[in-house]
């Protein structure tokens, strides 16, 4: 069965720069979900879409924008990056029933 | 305090033990609960979804609800060294909206 695909899987970059991430939900999914881990943590939401229309937002830092395309995949953006900003980022999709299927993630270093 | 709590582990048991992974939540209202489990470096894999009070049964697995309490747990039986992982509890307050997790449970299983 298709799962939710992410890239880069992996992704190294230095302060101040700027970093995207990609994410492709499970087909007739209609909802996405970006979420932060870092090291020993659980994951921390940052932001979801519905429909191509945000849904909801977390602890999501202003530096960091996301969307959601027509064709449902969905990017998050993140500029002047930080060192604190290493960490593993989940997308996730859900359908109607509501059980949310995680992708492999990217990890993110910042040096 | 959070709005789920987990007991924090690390849980170290041997190999066919009955394992007991415990959540508590702090909200009446939250209708929807999953349990997780993650291998170090991957994503969050859904083990049980349910949104009833009561017992949910997959294989080895068991959920179980105590909506009157907000309790709920997996139990893991005959469990095996595969089954070494950080387990996750998480709610989702209405369908559609995000996850909140617990701060995982890190499970080790000996042979």
């Amino acid at each position: 069965a298709a799962g939710v695909i992410q890239s880069p899987r992996h992704l190294i970059k230095e302060k101040r720069e700027t970093a995207t991430l990609k994410c492709y939900p499970i087909p007739r999914h209609d909802t996405v979900y970006w979420y932060q881990q870092g090291p020993g943590q659980d994951p921390q939401f940052l932001i979801s879409f519905y429909e191509k229309m945000q849904s909801d937002k977390g602890s999501i830092p202003d530096r960091f924008s996301a969307q959601q395309f027509s064709d449902y995949h969905s990017e998050l953006n993140m500029s002047s990056l930080e060192l604190g900003d290493s960490a593993l980022y989940f997308c996730a999709s859900s359908s109607e029933f509501g059980e949310l299927f995680f992708g492999e993630g990217s990890r993110l270093t910042v040096l | 305090q959070k709005e789920v709590e987990q007991d924090p582990g690390p849980l170290s048991v041997p190999e066919g033990a009955i394992v007991s992974l415990n959540c508590t939540y702090s909200n009446s209202a939250f209708q929807y609960f999953m349990w997780y489990r993650q291998y170090s470096r991957k994503g969050p894999e859904l083990l049980m979804y349910t949104y009833s009070s009561g017992n949910k049964e997959d294989g080895r697995f068991t959920a179980q609800v105590d909506k009157s309490s907000k309790y709920i747990s997996l139990f893991i039986r005959d469990s095996q060294p595969s089954d070494s992982a950080t387990y996750l509890c998480a709610i989702v307050p209405n369908q559609g909206g995000k996850l909140i997790f617990g701060q995982g449970t890190e499970l080790s299983v000996k042979p």
